[in-house]
């Protein structure tokens, strides 16, 4: 069965650091997702993309947050200068169709020390 | 603001019992999914419906649009069954509101 891989599994960075969360979607897919879930807490939507750009986005997607799909294959979540309160599971997603359908990645844990 | 509302938080069941967990919420949708996660993080999407009643081997989701709640019923449980089971409903855009999950656990 198709699988949405994300890599690395757990990552530490210092505080301060740039850390790339890569994910590959399914190849099928057109719409992509990036959630985050901070131990202990629910599963928190970040930011949706489509056709190139950026769809929807939380009010957690700062500016320190960006994404990309640099190859049309990968799927990355760029933080720019991590905070120790970026430390969480980072999932993502993607659907063939909007809405339905959904794909999760089994997640990279980020923790900033 | 909870838009969905999970319950009971924690289960504990004894192999073989039947198991039901319920979402509640608040916004309106055109459907709703289970999610399952792993003891290890992972997430697995289990269901999504808009109507009525799907089943999954032992796995059997209902919801009801008018009353805005659905049920996720595990017959026979297992120890395997042992996650956090979550309940996702989408926003007008690509958005998901999503419960604060249930942890189950099932004892041999």
């Amino acid at each position: 069965e198709p699988e949405v891989t994300q890599t690395p599994s757990h990552q530490v960075t210092q505080m301060g650091q740039e850390v790339i969360l890569r994910c590959v979607p399914i190849s099928n897919h057109l719409y992509f997702y990036w959630y985050r879930q901070i131990l202990g807490q629910k599963v928190e939507f970040l930011v949706s993309f489509y056709n190139n750009e950026i769809s929807e986005k939380s009010e957690i997607f700062d500016d320190q947050f960006s994404v990309e799909r640099p190859d049309g294959s990968n799927f990355t979540l760029k933080i720019r200068s991590t905070k120790l309160e970026d430390s969480a599971m980072y999932f993502c997603a993607s659907s063939e169709v909007r809405g339905a359908g959904y794909t999760f990645g089994s997640g990279t844990r980020l923790t900033v020390v | 603001k909870n838009e969905v509302e999970q319950s009971p938080q924690n289960l504990t069941a004894q192999e073989g019992e039947f198991i039901t967990i319920n979402c509640s919420y608040s916004v309106g949708i055109s459907a709703l999914h289970w999610l399952q996660q792993h003891p290890g993080g992972g997430i697995v999407s289990l269901f999504m419906l808009s109507s009525g009643k799907k089943k999954h081997g032992r796995l059997i989701a209902t919801i009801n649009i008018q009353e805005k709640h659905s049920s996720l019923h595990i017959t026979a449980s297992h120890p395997r069954d042992s996650a956090v089971y979550i309940c996702a409903v989408p926003t007008d855009g690509n958005q998901f509101y999503f419960g604060t999950g249930t942890s189950l656990t099932v004892i041999p």
